[in-house]
């Protein structure tokens, strides 16, 4: 039980584009979900809380509009990095609560060239 | 001090040690306490909660000590499958978590 997917695995983008992230939770409802991001050999770093039916929480730092968070359903919270920039190019991770314990997806590697 | 601390290591340890890790914590208030264990390049994978009264499983063993405020993780008979890097996370809210850095444990033939 407990199992998060995460799409796509990897993206390969020019600078400007846009990508969009999905974060599942599927065999569990979420009412929070969180996006993490993880840079090499760098810890953990939260990004933002994700709550379904209200505005995310982003932390300190963090361009709530250039990382667009929609939380639509029990089960799916979307990132979306607008107009990506080489900076951007990370290791994003989603994660579902339940419980009080959080489970995370697989990652989505991010390459802006 | 910062929130959640940890020794980044690297622990090398051969096959069989036992090794443990400590992960010291800021916030007096917290009651949520876990070990993931991340893998390079992939996503963290939760080990174990970490109760009050400490918790085993299996070669794992998890304790909690709220005056120190401190989490330790026990790793017996240590496998070459055990290297990776040991996260440790603390509450902050109901289900928010905050990470340590990792420790990473490499364990040798």
């Amino acid at each position: 039980g407990a199992v998060v997917s995460q799409h796509p695995s990897w993206v390969i983008c020019k600078s400007g584009t846009s990508v969009k992230i999905e974060c599942r939770s599927l065999d569990f409802q979420a009412t929070t979900m969180f996006w993490y991001r993880q840079f090499p050999k760098q810890s953990l770093m939260l990004m933002a809380t994700s709550n379904e039916g209200s505005k995310a929480t982003y932390e300190q730092g963090v361009e709530k509009d250039k990382f667009l968070i929609n939380h639509a359903s029990l089960t799916l919270s979307t990132l979306t990095v607008t107009s990506a920039h080489p900076e951007d190019s990370s290791f994003y991770i989603c994660s579902a609560a339940t419980m009080g314990t959080q489970y995370f997806g697989p990652g989505t590697r991010l390459l802006v060239l | 001090r910062k929130e959640v601390e940890q020794d980044p290591g690297p622990f090398n340890v051969p096959e069989g040690a036992t090794v443990a890790f400590n992960c010291t914590y800021s916030n007096s208030a917290s009651q949520s306490f876990f070990w993931y264990r991340q893998d390079c390049r992939k996503e963290p994978k939760l080990l174990m909660s970490v109760y009050s009264s400490g918790n085993e499983d299996g070669r794992f063993t998890a304790q909690l000590n709220r005056a120190s405020q401190y989490i330790s993780l026990l790793i017996r008979d240590s496998k070459l499958s055990d290297s990776a890097t040991y996260l440790c996370a603390v509450n902050r809210g109901y289900s928010t978590l905050t990470f340590g850095k990792g420790t990473m444990l490499l364990v040798s033939p």
